[in-house]
């Protein structure tokens, strides 16, 4: 069966510095990968999406920014973190992009930047 | 910008009393609706994907039914359990927005015993 993982699952952070954030799938092979974050009150925002190894689609223009590496982890990152960028950072993947494909979510990193 | 509204926001209810809460989204473009629910210190869990107008999925005591010339979707839960208390997610997938679902805020529900 597959399993995603997310780590770390909190973070606090202080303005200005850098971040890591990893997720790894188990248990598929070229799945589809995508990162979102829910700020307070809101719902959950794509921020990126991967088809492949190094193809990165960024839906929001942000201070953050992400990497696939490898076929099955996928890294969200950031030179110097913003007090905006605050907020529940989830990882998902899909077998597919096909309208009926359902989206696997991991964890979530919840991240304080102070 | 897509608009996929959830209402109401939050939902306090008995334990025992059938609940039902709604999701609107853009009635073009339109190729499916997901339903999630989000527990507390867990992952999202798929609970529906609806694809035809006057679809109508259940799952145990959960059902949700969908009207996509209006725009909507109803989540219904018969005889709500304190273990239903969660978040409960809609997302929208568009003929724009190939592999992409956009989620309403959704509403956040409490079955107390």
């Amino acid at each position: 069966s597959q399993t995603i993982h997310q780590w770390p699952a909190t973070l606090v952070q202080p303005v200005g510095s850098p971040l890591s954030l990893e997720c790894t799938v188990e248990g598929t092979s070229n799945p589809n990968l995508y990162w979102y974050r829910q700020a307070a009150g809101r719902g959950l925002q794509l921020l990126f999406y991967s088809v492949g190894i190094g193809q990165i689609s960024s839906e929001v223009p942000q201070n953050l920014s992400a990497s696939r590496p490898q076929d099955r982890q996928f890294i969200l990152s950031s030179k110097k973190l913003l007090l905006s960028d605050s907020g529940f950072y989830l990882c998902a993947w899909s077998q597919g992009r096909d309208h009926t494909d359902t989206q696997y979510f991991g964890p979530g990193t919840r991240l304080t930047v102070l | 910008i897509l608009n996929v509204e959830q209402s109401p926001q939050s939902l306090h209810v008995q334990e025992g009393d059938s609940t039902n809460f709604t999701c609107s989204f853009p009635s073009s473009n339109f190729y499916a609706l997901h339903w999630y629910r989000w527990e507390t210190a867990k992952s999202p869990e798929a609970l529906f994907v609806m694809t035809l107008n006057g679809d109508e999925k259940k799952k145990g005591r959960i059902s949700a039914t969908l009207n996509t010339k209006e725009g909507y979707s109803y989540l219904y839960i018969k005889g709500s359990q304190p273990e239903d208390s969660a978040t409960y997610l809609c997302a929208f997938f568009g003929g724009t927005s190939y592999g992409k679902l956009t989620f309403g805020q959704g509403t956040i529900l409490t079955v107390h015993p």
